[in-house]
């Protein structure tokens, strides 16, 4: 069964780049047939996606984030990891990090716990 | 790319049934079988419900079921249990190749 953690600070100090981690275990990030996103939840407010790598290196961000997102793998050690600059307030969120099997469809099978990160001064 | 739109809280007594909507565009539910929707409670992961449309993962009670006609797709819950009180969230792949979630919906069982 594959499992998922997000680790990283709680507290970024704006303008700061938020920092990220998610761990997997239990299948390779590297494997062909996924591909691995983050997902935040504001308080208050809807998911929101935030991107997603493959194997190959390749990624896709949600425009809304005008570019300030970027997600790289760490294959040696089963990870990938979300990097944000110049957050604000509006960054505050709840972070999951999850899994789509693009053999099956195009839908998220497995999801981190979250991890809450706050953007305060 | 703009979230998809559900309604912001539905309710139901134990044993009747809801339905939950979720409005989109052509370029997100009205292209592609590619919606699926999440329970979400506080502090746990979210789980998936039903995706591609109407297909539920093992382990999914067959109370749930899901729909789609043109850019509208929906969500309905049969035979109310206690247990399925929590957020509701619907998302669809893209033309651009992204995902776009709705708003969430509270679902409050009486």
């Amino acid at each position: 069964q594959v499992q998922l953690e997000e680790s990283g600070p709680g507290l970024v100090k704006p303008p700061q780049t938020l920092s990220l981690t998610c761990t997997v275990s239990g299948d390779s990030v590297i494997s062909d047939s996924y591909y691995w996103s983050w997902i935040r939840k504001p308080a208050g407010k809807g998911l929101e996606w935030i991107g997603r790598v493959y194997t190959s290196g390749s990624t896709s961000y949600n425009p809304f984030l005008k570019s300030r997102a970027t997600i790289s793998m760490a294959p040696s050690k089963n990870q990938f990891s979300l990097e944000m600059t110049s957050v604000t307030a509006a960054d505050t969120a709840v972070y999951y990090c999850a899994r789509s099997d693009i053999s099956v469809s195009w839908f998220f099978d497995f999801w981190g716990p979250g991890t809450l990160v706050t953007v305060s001064s | 790319q703009s979230a998809l739109t559900q309604p912001a809280s539905v309710s139901g007594s134990p044993g009747q049934s809801i339905t939950i909507s979720c409005s989109g565009t052509n370029a997100d539910i009205g292209a592609y079988d590619y919606v699926s929707w999440y329970q979400t409670h506080p502090g746990k992961a979210p789980k998936v419900m039903i995706y591609d449309v109407r297909k539920r993962p093992s382990g999914v009670s067959i109370r749930f079921s899901g729909s789609k006609a043109v850019n509208t797709a929906s969500l309905t819950i049969s035979g109310l249990h206690p247990e399925d009180e929590g957020d509701y969230y619907c998302s669809s792949y893209t033309t651009s190749n992204t995902w776009v979630f709705g708003g969430g919906t509270k679902l409050t069982v009486l």
